[in-house]
């Protein structure tokens, strides 16, 4: 069965640069979760996305911004890259708000 | 707020022993509960949920019963596997809205042969 796909799966960057993460959502679903989860901590929710629209937003930073286009594919933007942006960056999808499937995950390091 | 609270690891048991790791939730409204295990370096897989009182959520022998009295969905297995090994976070979502999930801080499972 098709999985949520997301690239990269790994990133590095230096403080202040920008990096972008991309998200493939399962085929036919329609909302797309952003998740934030640092070393050790649990995932914390940073934003959704249903048909294209944001949907929820939760502790995203304003350095960062995302968007879902027309195939649903979901991309995060990330600007001035601050140490404590080293994560793991999740993206999940459901199929009209039900169940979530997460991806792999991005592992972000900022140096 | 919404929150959900587990116990703290690591829980270090042998092959075979008994389970629980304890999960207890804050929320308004009723939520519906999961219980999500994460393997060494890699990403969330949903291991069981349940959507109302009552119910019970089972998979690969771990269950978890959601407990509208005492507020808890506690997660137990009979027989731990070495396999079985990994983080597991308690989580809710709310019934309303887009469901984001509100996940507890994770308990990390070590089974020794």
């Amino acid at each position: 069965a098709a999985g949520v796909i997301q690239s990269p799966r790994h990133l590095i960057k230096e403080k202040r640069e920008t990096a972008t993460l991309k998200c493939y959502p399962i085929p036919r679903h329609d909302t797309v979760y952003w998740y934030q989860q640092g070393p050790g901590q649990d995932p914390q929710f940073l934003i959704s996305f249903y048909e294209k629209m944001q949907s929820d937003k939760g502790s995203i930073p304003d350095r960062f911004s995302a968007q879902q286009f027309s195939d649903y594919h979901s991309e995060l933007n990330m600007s001035s890259l601050e140490l404590g942006d080293s994560a793991l960056y999740f993206c999940a999808s459901s199929p009209s708000r039900a169940e979530q499937f997460f991806g792999p995950g991005t592992r972000l390091t900022v140096l | 707020g919404n929150s959900v609270t587990q116990m703290e690891g690591p829980v270090t048991l042998s092959e075979e022993a008994f389970l629980t790791i304890n999960c207890t939730y804050t929320a308004t409204g009723y939520p519906s509960l999961f219980w999500y295990v994460q393997y060494p370096g890699e990403g969330l897989q949903l291991l069981l949920k349940a959507t109302k009182a009552d119910d019970k959520g089972s998979n690969k022998g771990f269950e978890a019963t959601y407990r509208k009295e005492t507020t808890s969905f506690h997660l137990e297995k009979g027989s731990v596997q070495v396999s079985d090994s990994a983080v597991y976070f308690c989580a809710l979502s709310l019934n309303t809205g887009f469901q984001k999930l509100v996940f507890g801080t994770g308990t990390r499972l070590l089974v020794s042969p």
